[in-house]
């Protein structure tokens, strides 16, 4: 069966320090992967997504990137952190072939920026 | 661009109580229509989905939703809520792009004992 992981599960990290958060998937081959960010108060903000090895579509610009070094690995990072990327982060992966099914999420990561 | 409105940001209601949270989008062309819980500190978990055919579905927990194209509507219905049922419940579409979900502001629901 399919399983997607992420960690860490919480961080809290001074402004102006990197970040790196990493998801991967198992069970499955070339999955489409997705990093959104849930703000306090608000809804889920899509960030990023990637449909394979190295290519990323980038849904909202600021200071965060992503990267897909391999097939079920999907990083998030950030070489300043601002207060604003306080949030919760979630990964998300979804079968290329499955056109109208939902994403599967990973279990979140909670960044808090001090 | 789609967008889901999730009017409701909070909804308390008693145990056994029945619950409705509603979800209204912009388009009907062409979508795909999804529920999701989240509970606490966890990712979120889907309660069930819309692709075709019946405009009632039904998902796991005991939760309902109807698809209404006139009304650009999918709302969730749960006839007698538990606490358990306490969770932040999202409303979600894809339309066109299967690489866009967009999701709703999300309504907390409380159960009281």
């Amino acid at each position: 069966s399919q399983t997607i992981h992420q960690w860490p599960a919480t961080l809290v990290q001074p402004v102006g320090s990197p970040l790196s958060l990493e998801c991967t998937v198992e069970g499955t081959s070339n999955p489409n992967l997705y990093w959104y960010r849930q703000a306090a108060g608000r809804g889920l903000q899509l960030l990023f997504y990637s449909v394979g090895i190295g290519q990323i579509s980038s849904e909202v610009p600021q200071n965060l990137s992503a990267s897909r070094p391999q097939d079920r690995q999907f990083i998030l990072s950030s070489k300043k952190l601002l207060l604003s990327d306080s949030g919760f982060y979630l990964c998300a992966w979804r079968n290329q072939g499955a056109r109208g099914y939902g994403y599967t999420f990973g279990s979140g990561t909670r960044l808090t920026v001090v | 661009a789609q967008s889901v409105t999730q009017l409701d940001s909070q909804v308390p209601v008693f145990e056994e109580a029945p619950v409705e949270l509603r979800c209204n989008y912009s388009s009907s062309v062409s979508v795909y229509l999804f529920w999701y819980v989240q509970y606490p500190n966890q990712g979120l978990q889907l309660l069930l989905k819309y692709l075709s055919g019946s405009t009632l579905v039904k998902g796991i927990n005991g939760f309902e939703a109807e698809f209404n194209k006139s009304q650009t509507s999918f709302h969730l219905r749960k006839p007698s809520v538990h606490i358990s049922d306490t969770a932040e419940y999202f409303c979600a579409v894809i339309q066109g792009d299967f690489n866009k979900f967009y999701f709703g502001s999300g309504t907390k629901l409380n159960v009281k004992p």
